[in-house]
């Protein structure tokens, strides 16, 4: 069956080091992969969207990568502030005709420290 | 622009009851997508709305249903409430397939069931 996994511990950093999160999925041939960013009590907030055909994506201090052959992503952010500390989730679509339709990973919570 | 809201945010019923939810998309988004969260099955999908046709529906029993309304505003339906069916339910709008495929969530209802 289709499958997703993030890290399930929670990743505790110190301010100023650089968090990477881990996405594997299995069973899937996705079109493209989006990271999304969930506090507490509210919804998820869309981050970052990688094409299958790249490699790499970059938005500030965020990037992400997508290795279809490992089936997997790697989400890094750079320079991490406190204010980064929320609950990241990586989200699959089977295709372009289920753009609608995301696959969740159950989230990695990280916490920055001052 | 006004982001996706729902109504409404709290909610509490008793077992057996049926409960209505209402989403707004954002204006100009076409696309409606519903989805359960809850700490043990994390984000899953219900069921996706594009025109007023259900485009996707996920691993759901009948008592769940939706359905969306010519200015693209949607609501979903749980009748018969187990206390299972405690969660945050989401709502998430886009653009409409193939135009776009980030979703934005609204904030949530939170339903209680007792």
């Amino acid at each position: 069956s289709q499958k997703i996994e993030q890290n399930s511990e929670a990743l505790n950093i110190q301010e100023g080091k650089t968090a990477t999160l881990t996405c594997n999925y299995t069973n899937y041939s996705p079109a493209y992969l989006q990271w999304y960013r969930q506090d507490p009590g509210r919804g998820p907030v869309f981050l970052l969207l990688i094409r299958e055909n790249e490699k790499e994506k970059r938005k500030e201090r965020l990037k992400v990568t997508f290795d279809t052959t490992l089936k997997q992503s790697l989400f890094h952010i750079t320079a991490s502030q406190p204010a980064d500390s929320a609950t990241y989730l990586c989200a699959l679509a089977a295709g372009s005709s289920n753009t609608g339709k995301l696959i969740f990973g159950q989230g990695t919570t990280l916490q920055v420290k001052p | 622009k006004a982001g996706v809201t729902q109504t409404p945010r709290y909610l509490i019923k008793t077992r057996g009851q049926q409960v209505t939810l209402s989403c707004s998309p954002i204006s100009g988004h076409r696309s409606v997508s519903w989805y359960q969260q809850t700490p043990g099955q994390g984000l899953q999908f219900l069921f996706e709305y594009f025109s007023e046709t259900q485009r996707n529906k996920g691993n759901f029993p009948g008592r769940f249903s939706g359905r969306q309304f010519s200015n693209s505003r949607s609501e979903m339906n749980v009748s018969t409430l187990e206390l299972g069916d405690s969660a945050l339910y989401l709502c998430a709008s886009s653009p409409g397939p193939e135009t776009s495929y980030e979703q934005y969530f609204g904030p949530g209802t939170r339903l209680t069931v007792t």
